[in-house]
């Protein structure tokens, strides 16, 4: 089946710094990836849609200049979370859709952060 | 905000039993899917149903369909420990667009 991976899985950062979390899809291409944040208990909340090749759409709410994204390549997009604080501290975790089955994504495993 | 909400909440049941959880949804769909989320870990595809669609097999799983409730079943039979996790309903209303999650159902099945 479709596999996409996270690195890292778990990373914790001081306040103030900023972190990069990495989706890749292994062994498809992902004409569109899928960021979410998942709180405790909580289910997942959507937070920006990307693209290959053309600029993310985020959700109401979610403030893409604290939430970088970029989607490179076809089987890459980054998640920078700029000037991390401790309310940034959440389970992120991204999913891949590719252009043969269009209606399923394809999830990694997530990464925690957690801001100190 | 999410369309869809899950029952129950939570549900313990025993080795061997089986697990029913039901989702409901506000708006029509394209298709609804069934995932399942281990704690801490990524979710994982279980069963998509189209809407043209009532009812779905796929090994011990069994999911039903109702558009006229807006409503959908997830049964798992002979359930086993290792289908202790979260399992989230997740709806689409056109073909590719984004997904939108149920609360989830924490199932725990005791050995």
């Amino acid at each position: 089946g479709a596999v996409v991976s996270q690195h890292p899985s778990r990373v914790i950062c001081k306040s103030g710094t900023s972190v990069k979390i990495e989706c890749r899809s292994l062994d498809f291409q992902a004409t569109t990836m899928f960021w979410y944040r998942q709180f405790p208990k909580q289910s997942l909340m959507l937070m920006a849609t990307s693209n290959e090749g053309s600029k993310a759409t985020y959700e109401q709410g979610v403030e893409k200049d604290k939430f970088l994204i970029n989607h490179a390549s076809l089987t890459l997009s980054t998640l920078t979370v700029t000037s991390a604080h401790p309310e940034d501290s959440s389970f992120y975790i991204c999913s891949a859709r590719g252009t043969s089955v269009p209606d399923t994504q394809y999830f990694g495993p997530g990464t925690r952060l957690t801001v100190l | 905000s999410q369309q869809g909400e899950e029952d129950p909440q939570a549900l313990s049941i025993q080795e061997g039993e089986n697990a029913t959880m039901n989702c409901s949804y506000k708006t029509s769909i394209n298709n609804l899917q069934w995932y399942r989320q281990n704690s801490g870990r990524g979710l994982v595809h279980l069963i998509l149903i189209r809407s043209n669609e009532r009812e779905k097999h796929s090994g011990r799983l069994r999911v039903t369909l109702d558009t006229s409730k807006k409503s959908s079943s997830l049964l798992i039979t002979a359930s086993r420990a290792a289908d202790t996790a979260s399992y989230f309903c997740a709806t689409d209303k056109t073909s590719g667009s984004r997904l939108t999650f149920g609360e989830g159902t924490q199932l725990t099945v005791n050995p």
